[in-house]
C-alpha cells in the first residue's frame, strides 16, 4: 500500500520560494506519475504539475513560468519549488500518486499525501 | 483549458436517499472522467476513475456513468458516511477539477 508523507516550510513571505517535499513509501516508485495539487478557497483544486522517474515533467500552463518539480529516485522523494509567491498562492499543497507510465486509462491521482498548508504573509 | 462544471454546488439529502451529481465538460473528454470524495480537513479520495470504475475498497453504493461531456455520480442509498464533497476531474488534457458539490444533511 502506497503511503506519501509530505513536509515543508508552511510560513512564507510575498517574493519568497515555495518549497516541498514528498516522501514515497510502498509500492513501485519508478512505475507512475507523481503530481503536485493545490487546493484554495477562492481556486478549488487545482493540479500544479508532475514528474516521473526519469524526470520527465508536466505543468499547469497558468503556473509553469514559476514552479520546477524534481524527482530523487534513490530517496523516493520528489519535490516542488515555486518561486516568487503571492497572496494568491496560499493553499493547501498536496502531492499525490497519478497514472502508471504508458497507461492512460490509470489517469487519476490514486492516493494523496496529508497536505501542507502555505501562508503567504509579510 | 477544460472546464469542468458540476451541479448543484450543493445539496441537502437524508440518509437512504438516491443521490445524482452532475459534472459537464466544455469539450469532449472521451472517459477520461475521475470522482473523489472530501471531508473537512483530510485530502480528497478517489471513488471512480474513467468515467465508472469504481476503485477498490469503495462501497457499491456509488456508481459513475457518462462519456463525451456529460458525467454522474450518483451513490443509490446515502449513508452518515458520505456526507461530504465531491470532485470531478478530467485527465484528458491537463488535469482539471470541478467546482465540487458539497453533501449536507437535511
Amino acid at each position: 500500500q502506497v503511503q506519501l508523507q509530505q513536509w515543508g516550510a508552511g510560513l512564507l513571505k510575498p517574493s519568497e520560494t515555495l518549497s516541498l517535499t514528498c516522501a514515497v513509501y510502498g509500492g513501485s516508485f519508478s512505475v507512475y506519475y507523481w503530481s503536485w495539487i493545490r487546493q484554495s478557497p477562492e481556486k478549488g483544486l487545482e493540479w500544479i504539475g508532475e514528474i516521473n522517474h526519469s524526470g520527465r515533467t508536466n505543468y499547469n500552463p497558468s503556473l509553469k513560468s514559476r514552479v520546477n518539480i524534481s524527482i530523487d529516485p534513490p530517496k523516493n522523494q520528489f519535490s516542488l519549488n515555486m518561486s516568487s509567491v503571492t497572496a494568491a498562492d496560499a493553499a493547501v499543497y498536496y502531492c499525490a500518486r497519478g497514472r502508471k507510465k504508458g497507461d492512460y486509462d490509470t489517469s487519476a491521482f490514486w492516493t494523496w499525501g496529508q497536505g501542507t498548508l502555505i501562508i503567504v504573509s509579510s | 483549458d477544460i472546464q469542468m462544471t458540476q451541479s448543484p454546488s450543493s445539496l441537502s439529502a437524508s440518509i437512504g436517499d438516491r443521490v445524482t451529481i452532475t459534472c459537464r465538460a466544455s469539450q469532449g473528454i472521451n472517459n477520461y472522467l475521475n470522482w473523489y470524495q472530501q471531508k473537512p480537513g483530510k485530502a480528497p479520495k478517489l471513488l471512480i476513475y474513467g468515467a465508472s470504475n469504481l476503485q477498490s475498497g469503495v462501497p457499491s453504493r456509488f456508481s459513475g456513468g457518462g462519456s463525451g461531456t456529460d458525467f454522474t455520480l450518483t451513490i443509490t442509498s446515502l449513508q452518515p458516511e458520505d456526507f461530504a464533497t465531491y470532485y470531478c476531474q478530467q485527465s484528458y488534457s491537463q488535469k482539471t477539477f470541478g467546482q465540487g458539490t458539497k453533501v449536507e444533511i437535511k
